[in-house]
This record gives C-alpha cells, sequence and structure tokens, in this order.
C-alpha cells in the first residue's frame, strides 16, 4: 500500500537557519503530494502541493520539488524564523479512482530558536 | 475565514462506553473526513464520507464506528463500546471536491479511554 516516511525529528534550528525536512514515498500510479504543518493547539494546515512530476509547491518562503525519480517530495526554506515552530506532516494522495484519502508522514517538531 | 470545527476538545471516557465525536464542516464541503493520532505515531485515516453516505473506508473503521450526518451542518463519528487502544487524537476534515484538493482540518479531539 501507500506510504510516506519522513525524517525523525525533533529538529532545532537557529533563527535564520536553513531548513530541509525529508520525505519520501511509496505509491502506485501518480499520487499528489502535500506538506501539512500543525501548530501548537491547531489543526493541521495546507501548506503547499505539487500534483504532478517536477511540479514546486510553495508558500510563505517554504518550497518542495516533486521528484518522482527519487520518490521524494522535501521541504526547504531558506532562513526559517522563531515562528515556524510547528509540527510538519508530508502527505501522499492516491491517484486511485475515487480514492481521497490522506496517507501521512509521522511529522517532524521544528523548534526554532532565537 | 471558515473553518472545521470540532466538539469536544477532549473526551474521556470508560472502557465499554460509547462516545460520539463532533464536527462542524466547512459549510459549502461536499467531502468529509475523520482521522485518528496515536500518541507518537501517523495520521491515519478513517473514513471519507459525500453524498450522505461512506465513500471509502480503512481496515480500522470496523462495526464499532459509525459516522452520520444528521442535518446539513454537523458530521459525527461514534465509537460503539471504545477500548483501551481508540486513545487517540480524531481530526475531522471537509474538503470542497474529492480528489486532490485540499482537506481542511479541526483542531482536533483528543479521546482518552480509561
Amino acid at each position: 500500500g501507500d506510504s510516506v516516511t519522513q525524517m525523525e525529528g525533533p529538529v532545532t534550528l537557529s533563527e535564520e537557519a536553513f531548513l530541509t525536512i525529508n520525505c519520501t514515498y511509496t505509491a502506485t500510479g501518480y499520487p499528489s503530494l502535500f506538506w501539512y504543518v500543525q501548530y501548537p493547539g491547531e489543526g493541521l494546515q495546507l501548506l503547499l502541493k505539487a500534483t504532478k512530476a517536477d511540479d514546486k509547491g510553495s508558500n510563505k518562503g517554504f518550497e518542495a520539488t516533486y521528484r518522482k525519480e527519487t520518490t521524494s517530495f522535501h521541504l526547504e526554506k531558506g532562513s526559517v524564523q522563531v515562528s515556524d515552530s510547528a509540527v510538519y506532516f508530508c502527505a501522499l494522495s492516491s491517484s486511485g479512482a475515487g480514492s481521497y484519502q490522506l496517507t501521512f508522514g509521522k511529522g517532524t517538531k521544528l523548534s526554532v530558536i532565537p | 475565514e471558515p473553518e472545521v470545527t470540532q466538539t469536544p476538545s477532549h473526551q474521556v471516557t470508560q472502557m465499554g462506553q460509547e462516545v460520539i465525536l463532533r464536527c462542524v464542516p466547512i459549510s459549502n464541503h461536499l467531502y468529509f473526513y475523520w482521522y485518528r493520532q496515536i500518541l507518537g505515531q501517523k495520521v491515519e485515516f478513517l473514513v471519507s464520507f459525500y453524498n450522505n453516505e461512506i465513500s471509502e473506508k480503512s481496515e480500522i473503521f470496523d462495526d464499532q464506528f459509525s459516522v452520520e450526518r444528521p442535518d446539513g451542518s454537523n458530521f459525527t463519528l461514534k465509537i460503539r463500546s471504545t477500548k483501551l487502544e481508540d486513545s487517540a487524537m480524531y481530526f475531522c476534515a471537509s474538503s470542497l471536491a474529492g480528489g486532490p484538493h485540499e482537506q481542511y482540518f479541526g483542531p482536533g479531539t483528543r479521546l482518552t479511554v480509561t
């Protein structure tokens, strides 16, 4: 079945550091890929998405590129802020007909210190 | 900005009791979902619901679980006879359409079964 593997946390960075959170997936067909973020006490919010190979999703300074050849969708940000402290989830939506469920990774907790 | 709401935020129940978790999806959305996250584990899909019927369910969603949209606004998850292993955070989500479209998540209900 479909699966998502993302790097274990927690990750602690200083403000303005470069962030990479690795995400790889296993899926049949051509899934859509997502990054969700969960701030303390809140629900999961869509951060960015990509629906086909070589697409780059971007939002709030975060970027991720859909790499079919390496089955990866790594999240990057050039300069993190304290307000980016949250849990980040990589997810995929299968391309199967009528299949709309999201398959999530375990989440990576990011703490940014001033 | 419209949001998905869930009540209660925390529910404590005894093993064998029935619980109902409530969600109010975004008003013009058509697809509704329940996910759960056991502490320290992945967010897992339970069920999706469209046009007043279940469209997809996971193997976790056995006969102890049921979902209902009793009126035009609420979407509920019922667990008939709770077990210790049902302790988890339960997330409701909704989307305007199926497929690779953004699912909007609520803040979750933490269910503790004692």
